[in-house]
């Protein structure tokens, strides 16, 4: 079957456009993730999705940055005002449940460049 | 803050050799330990994951846990060239939001 998808791969955008990512989950995957990673970094978490209910948003850095999963299944993460400091790689990533030993399924990722 | 440590390398072997990759953690609540492999440009995808103290085997591969000394290793035997990537850590507590360590960029020459 399908993967996690990403779109766009990659993305540039002038300082202070808005711009919005999208997930495909795999199917039947109740819960997503939403990653920032800088280069040479790991993965750092942004913000969860059980389904539809956004559980967890600890991780976003400002207020600039929204995410949402309406149906529990595709995923918008939306930045406004982008900054240069927002340049990384997006992924996000899908499991069956959130549990302590589940795997975690990645995207591809999308490369985000602010000018 | 719960953090995860790793040296980010890169750790040189020769093709044949084993590879030891560590990682150490500071949340002693941490109940699942993940390794993810990650080539450049890439995305992570999972070799192995670990949540008993002591060692899990798969294949060419080895996790060890000591959850005393809050510390998960990964071992590669007989490594390739094919193994050069970066190896991310992540732990897993009560919260069941992951923690990743900045990886360990791994070389395999031949």
């Amino acid at each position: 079957g399908a993967g996690v998808s990403q779109s766009p791969r990659y993305k540039v955008a002038k300082r202070g456009q808005d711009v919005a990512l999208r997930c495909d989950p795999i199917s039947g995957h109740v819960s997503l993730f939403w990653y920032q990673q800088a280069l040479g970094q790991g993965p750092e978490f942004l913000t969860y999705f059980q389904n539809e209910a956004q559980l967890d948003k600890s991780g976003l850095p400002s207020d600039r940055f929204f995410a949402e999963r309406p149906e529990g299944s595709v995923s918008t993460l939306k930045i406004q005002r982008t900054q240069q400091e927002d340049s990384a790689v997006y992924l996000c990533a899908s499991s069956l449940v959130n549990e302590l030993y589940n795997e975690q399924f990645f995207g591809p990722g999308t490369r985000l460049t602010v000018l | 803050q719960k953090e995860v440590e790793q040296n980010s390398g890169p750790l040189s072997v020769p093709e044949g050799a084993i590879a030891s990759l560590n990682c150490t953690y500071s949340d002693r609540g941490s109940q699942s330990f993940f390794w993810y492999r990650q080539y450049s440009g890439k995305s992570p995808e999972l070799i192995m994951f670990i949540y008993s103290n002591g060692d899990k085997e798969d294949g060419r591969f080895t996790a060890q846990l000591n959850k005393a000394s809050q510390y998960v290793s990964l071992l590669i035997r007989d490594s390739q060239p094919s193994d050069s990537a970066t190896y991310l850590c992540a732990v897993r507590g009560g919260s069941y939001i992951p923690t990743f360590g900045r990886g360990t960029s791994l070389i395999v020459h031949p």
